[in-house]
């Protein structure tokens, strides 16, 4: 397997565009994760996926994101519109089951850099 | 709100040093705990995890212990390399349906 795959690696953008993060998870794997990086607040949950559908979302900044699963190889987090305080590297994990002795699996990150 | 802490935020060694790196928590009912490596444009890779009902897990040059009632984890790495430069991240899980809450990290460098 390719491990999770996120797209693109590398956004930079104008304040007020929207932005789009792709991740296709493991295959088999039931949870997929979207994390959020940056210095000052480290790693930071936004929202995960349970079967495709959206578990917990309590983590998303505001109603600016979004996130989206419409099947079990694809997801989209989506800023509309993006401002400057958005950028960081936004992580994709996923994982086979949620509390199993398995691991989540990270993929590379995406560096979304809003002027 | 379970809060994890990762002291100190920068560590430099020189390489073969023997090193401890260290995270604490402030819920102790965890469900298990999680070190992860993250190397520098990279995602992150897991390391070792530990059950609650576990004190320690070891791989390779790495050992990780829990002493779940004072809230805290250390990360051992024998006889250091440069290859081990990477950022430290922990991981606690406080119950099985709940996913992990992640301290800020360790930046390790070792120099040769």
């Amino acid at each position: 397997d390719a491990g999770v795959i996120q797209s693109p690696r590398h956004e930079v953008t104008e304040m007020g565009q929207e932005v789009t993060l792709r991740c296709k998870p493991i295959s088999g794997h039931d949870y997929l994760f979207w994390y959020r990086q940056t210095m000052m607040r480290g790693l930071e949950l936004l929202i995960y996926f349970n079967n495709n559908v959206p578990i917990d979302d309590s983590g998303m900044p505001e109603d600016r994101f979004s996130a989206k699963m419409p099947n079990a190889s694809f997801s989209t987090l989506k800023i509309q519109p993006s401002e400057p305080r958005d950028s960081a590297v936004y992580f994709c994990a996923s994982s086979f089951g949620l509390a199993r002795q398995e691991t989540q699996y990270f993929g590379p990150g995406t560096r979304l850099l809003v002027l | 709100k379970q809060e994890v802490t990762q002291i100190p935020a920068a560590l430099s060694v020189p390489e073969g040093e023997n090193l401890v790196l260290n995270c604490s928590f402030t819920d102790s009912a965890i469900y298990n705990l999680q070190w992860f490596r993250q190397d520098p444009g990279k995602g992150l890779t897991s390391l070792l995890l530990i059950q609650s009902s576990q004190r320690e897990q070891t791989s390779g040059r790495l050992n990780a212990s829990l002493d779940k009632s004072s809230g805290r984890s250390t990360l051992y790495i024998a006889a250091s390399q440069p290859g081990d430069s990477a950022t430290y991240l922990c991981a606690v899980r406080n119950s099985g349906n709940t996913p992990l809450v992640f301290g800020k990290g360790t930046r390790l460098s070792v120099i040769a």
